[in-house]
């Protein structure tokens, strides 16, 4: 039974830095073929994709936020940890992780978290 | 890399068939078999529908189907019921090892 599972502040100050944590259970990151994702979603607003890292430590990251996003990953801890400098209140959303299977050049994300909302606010 | 287009709502009455479109270039939707489509219930972690552009994951109704047509992608939901009201999102590959998603299409049964 896979499952994946956010943690992290509900409450961040502009200018600080975010530090999110997908804990998961039933597959393995070291695994070939399985990566973890980050998605969010602003109150009211669409999803966007973040980042993604895969089986064998390749990163990837949203062109309009690379500058502030690192993905990392734990495989002895079935960890993986999202970072986001610079936090603004535009920033305020709900963050979702998500197992991604690469499939033939695709990554369906085939397994979500229950997301962890973050408040951007002084 | 900017969002798909997708319509902000399409309804239909339960029993009918329904079409819901995502607009790309030939940089993300066009340029790649790698469209996916996410059905998401407010409050609840979205759902994976179809992957590479027409394939259904076990356990996901075949009223679902999916396809291509050059720059565009669309999801049909034929059958429609009471349950499948949920915001829609597509989601490309788009170059460079990036992806994105769609608008979000709100479907309402009425």
């Amino acid at each position: 039974q896979v499952t994946l599972r956010e943690s992290g502040p509900a409450l961040v100050r502009p200018t600080q830095t975010l530090t999110l944590t997908c804990t998961f259970s039933g597959f393995s990151l070291s695994t070939g073929g399985m990566c973890v994702t980050w998605i969010r979603q602003p109150p009211g607003k669409a999803l966007e994709w973040l980042a993604l890292i895969d089986w064998d430590d390749a990163k990837y990251y949203s062109t309009s936020l690379q500058t502030r996003l690192t993905i990392s990953k734990d495989t002895s801890k079935n960890q993986v940890v999202l970072t986001m400098t610079n936090m603004d209140p535009v920033d305020t959303a709900t963050y979702y992780c998500a197992r991604a299977l690469y499939n033939s050049g695709t990554y369906p994300f085939d397994y979500w978290g229950q997301g962890a909302l973050v408040t951007v606010s002084s | 890399q900017s969002a798909l287009t997708q319509p902000a709502s399409v309804s239909g009455s339960p029993g009918q068939s329904i079409t819901i479109s995502c607009t790309g270039t030939s940089s993300d939707v066009g340029g790649y078999k790698s469209v996916s489509w996410y059905q998401h219930h407010p409050g609840k972690a979205p759902k994976l529908m179809i992957y590479a552009v027409s394939n259904r994951p076990s356990g996901v109704s075949n009223r679902f189907s999916g396809s291509k047509s050059g720059n565009t992608a669309s999801l049909s939901i034929s059958g429609l019921q009471a349950e499948d009201e949920a915001d829609y999102y597509c989601f490309s590959y788009a170059s460079r090892n990036t992806w994105v998603f769609g608008g979000g299409t709100k479907v309402t049964v009425l």
